[in-house]
Formats: structure tokens, C-alpha cells, sequence
């Protein structure tokens, strides 16, 4: 099945600090999630983004369906944005709407 | 408001004993899922439903069952014959079962067996 590997797997900034997330996949896919895990456990969804680059707020993501990765930019770090970051894609050719999860980006914002 | 309500937020389970985990949506989505995570991992799929009275299993379904009796809940049941149930479990909902559509999720349970 499909593989989604995520990178770094821990990352300490000093606040203000900019960060780039990375997901890679090792089969085509038609959509894929970005979530935040929130240290009471709480995945929020940050992007929807099958191709193409969003933006929200000091957020944004690209993903590059054809390279086969996506990237998460977080500007201007907060300690709000501490926890954990997940990408997530459909299993190629799965029609059920499940997600294959990545192992998670930990990310720790000192004041 | 509409969202995706899970209880109870804790859960301790003896050993030997089934517990049952509580899923609502009132976001009018078809599709629903169950997750469960382990410390320092992403999410494994046990179960999903795409219609009422419909499911099916996921990746670690052994040990578990599910019904989908109403569009608006999924509950889970952690039967005794799963040999190691201490995790956190999350409920997910999308408009419909298909890999277009987003999927949000729940608050989630913590379950340890004592």
C-alpha cells in the first residue's frame, strides 16, 4: 500500500521562527490533509490540498501531486503552534474515503 | 453548531470487559470512520462506514465491531478479545465515502485497561 513518510520528525524553533513540514507519498494520489494534533489530542484541519498551494493566515502548503510530496510552511512561529503536524492521503485506487496517516512532525515553539 | 462529539473523553476498562465508545456527527455526513492511535504514531484505521446500516473493516479491525444503526452515529466496541486496547481512539465523518472529500474528526477517547 502506500507509503507517507513525513520529515523532520521533531523540530524545536524559538518563537518568530519560520519552519517548512515535509510529506512525501510513494504513490499517486487524489487528494491529501493537513492536520494539526493539538496536546489534548484534537486534530484540526489545516489544508485540503490535492495540488496547488493554499494559504491561511501564517500557514501555507503545497503540494506537488506529480513529485509525489508536500510541503506545510508555518511563518512566524507561535507556542500555539506547538503539537504535532500530520499529513494524511487516500490509499491509491480506494474509493472507502480513508486516510493513510504519516508518522507526524513534533513540533516545539519556546517563548 | 455543527461538529462531531465523541464520549466519554476517558476511559478505564478492566480486563475481560467490553466497553462501548460513543460517536455523534450532526454534520449530515454519509461516511464514518474510526481510527485508532498509538503514542508517537500516526492514525490505523479499524472500521469505516459509508452508509446507514453498511461497514466495513479496516486495517486492525480484530477485536472490535461497530453498527451503524442511524446516519448520526457510529459507536465502537472494544471487545475483550483485543489484546491490546490501551490507545486513543478517534471518530472521523466526510460528506461521502470517497477519497475527494475532506474528512474532520472528533475530540477523540482515551482508553486504558487497567
Amino acid at each position: 500500500g502506500i507509503q507517507v513518510e513525513q520529515s523532520p520528525p521533531d523540530l524545536i524553533l524559538q518563537e518568530g521562527a519560520n519552519s517548512t513540514l515535509r510529506c512525501n507519498f510513494s504513490d499517486s494520489v487524489n487528494n491529501l490533509q493537513w492536520f494539526h494534533q493539538n496536546p489534548w489530542g484534537q486534530l484540526i484541519n489545516l489544508f485540503y490540498i490535492p495540488s496547488g498551494t493554499k494559504q491561511n493566515g501564517r500557514l501555507s502548503a503545497t503540494t506537488v501531486a506529480t513529485e509525489r510530496y508536500s510541503l506545510l510552511y508555518i511563518s512566524s512561529s507561535q507556542t500555539t503552534d506547538s503539537g504535532v503536524y500530520f499529513c494524511a492521503v487516500p490509499p491509491y485506487g480506494g474509493s472507502q474515503g480513508n486516510l493513510i496517516f504519516g508518522k507526524g512532525t513534533k513540533l516545539s515553539v519556546k517563548p | 453548531d455543527g461538529g462531531i462529539t465523541q464520549s466519554p473523553k476517558y476511559l478505564f476498562r478492566k480486563e475481560g470487559q467490553n466497553v462501548t465508545l460513543s460517536c455523534e456527527q450532526n454534520l449530515n455526513h454519509d461516511a464514518m470512520y474510526w481510527y485508532r492511535q498509538d503514542p508517537g504514531q500516526g492514525l490505523r484505521l479499524i472500521y469505516y462506514s459509508q452508509i446507514v446500516n453498511d461497514f466495513q473493516k479496516g486495517d486492525i479491525a480484530e477485536g472490535y465491531s461497530v453498527s451503524r444503526e442511524k446516519k448520526e452515529s457510529f459507536p465502537l466496541t472494544v471487545t475483550s478479545a483485543q489484546k491490546n486496547p490501551t490507545a486513543f481512539y478517534l471518530c472521523a465523518s466526510s460528506l461521502a465515502g470517497s477519497f475527494y472529500n475532506e474528512q474532520f474528526f472528533g475530540p477523540g477517547t482515551r482508553l486504558t485497561v487497567l
